[in-house]
């Protein structure tokens, strides 16, 4: 129990466009997620905290109108990266806390996606 | 500031051997603390939850250990094998059950054959 998927687990995408990340909780209810940023060799950034039907609240020096968040149900969360420039490219991770059977104190996290922008 | 440390920040031990991961942190009035797993390019295995009020959470080979007021919390990992080696993760929770993660850098382990 407790799985996180993210799709894509990877994209490569030119400067200027927009991508859309998914997280989703396949087995259980997620009141709220959470979006990371990893660089290489480095530790994980928190990005943003979503609850389920709210505005995300961003971590200072994230930029709000350019890390699109959305988490319109119990399962899934969006993260859109828009007009992407190739400093974005990160490895994004989401992960998810909820009703979990008796870990309702615990996050659970995706696979991660790999950005690259060119 | 709060702030979570990881030391070493890469070891080396040959298999079989017992080792100890260290993670301190700044402030000690801490919700729970877990301990991660990271293989390279994937995403991150829940290892080991400890609550404020625990000392110590075992799964398997693993024993995590938590010392609040000296702010350090080690993870054990008895008879190592090659299939460990990954980058093993400490991350604090301060704010509850709403509380987000602090994480450390990280401690990447390799266990040779």
């Amino acid at each position: 129990g407790a799985v996180v998927s993210q799709h894509p687990s990877w994209v490569i995408c030119k400067s200027g466009t927009s991508v859309k990340i998914e997280c989703r909780s396949l087995d259980f209810q997620a009141t709220t997620m959470f979006w990371y940023r990893q660089f290489p060799k480095q530790s994980l950034m928190l990005m943003a905290t979503s609850n389920e039907g709210s505005k995300a609240t961003y971590e200072q020096g994230v930029e709000k109108d350019k890390f699109l968040i959305n988490h319109a149900s119990l399962t899934l969360s969006t993260l859109t990266v828009t007009s992407a420039h190739p400093e974005d490219s990160s490895f994004y991770i989401c992960s998810a806390r909820g009703s979990a059977s008796g870990r309702a104190d615990e996050q659970f996290f995706g696979p991660g996606t790999r950005l690259t922008v060119l | 500031k709060q702030e979570v440390t990881q030391i070493p920040a890469a070891l080396s031990v040959p298999e079989g051997e017992n080792l100890v991961l260290n993670c301190s942190f700044t402030d000690s009035a801490i919700y729970n603390l877990q301990w991660f797993r990271q293989d390279p390019g994937k995403g991150l295995t829940s290892l080991l939850l400890i609550q404020s009020s625990q000392r110590e959470q075992t799964s398997g080979r693993l024993n995590a250990s938590l010392d609040k007021s000296s702010g350090r919390s080690t993870l054990y990992i008895a008879a190592s094998q090659p299939g460990d080696s990954a980058t093993y993760l400490c991350a604090v929770n301060y704010g509850g059950s709403q509380g987000n993660l602090i994480f450390g850098k990280g401690t990447k382990l390799s266990v040779k054959p």
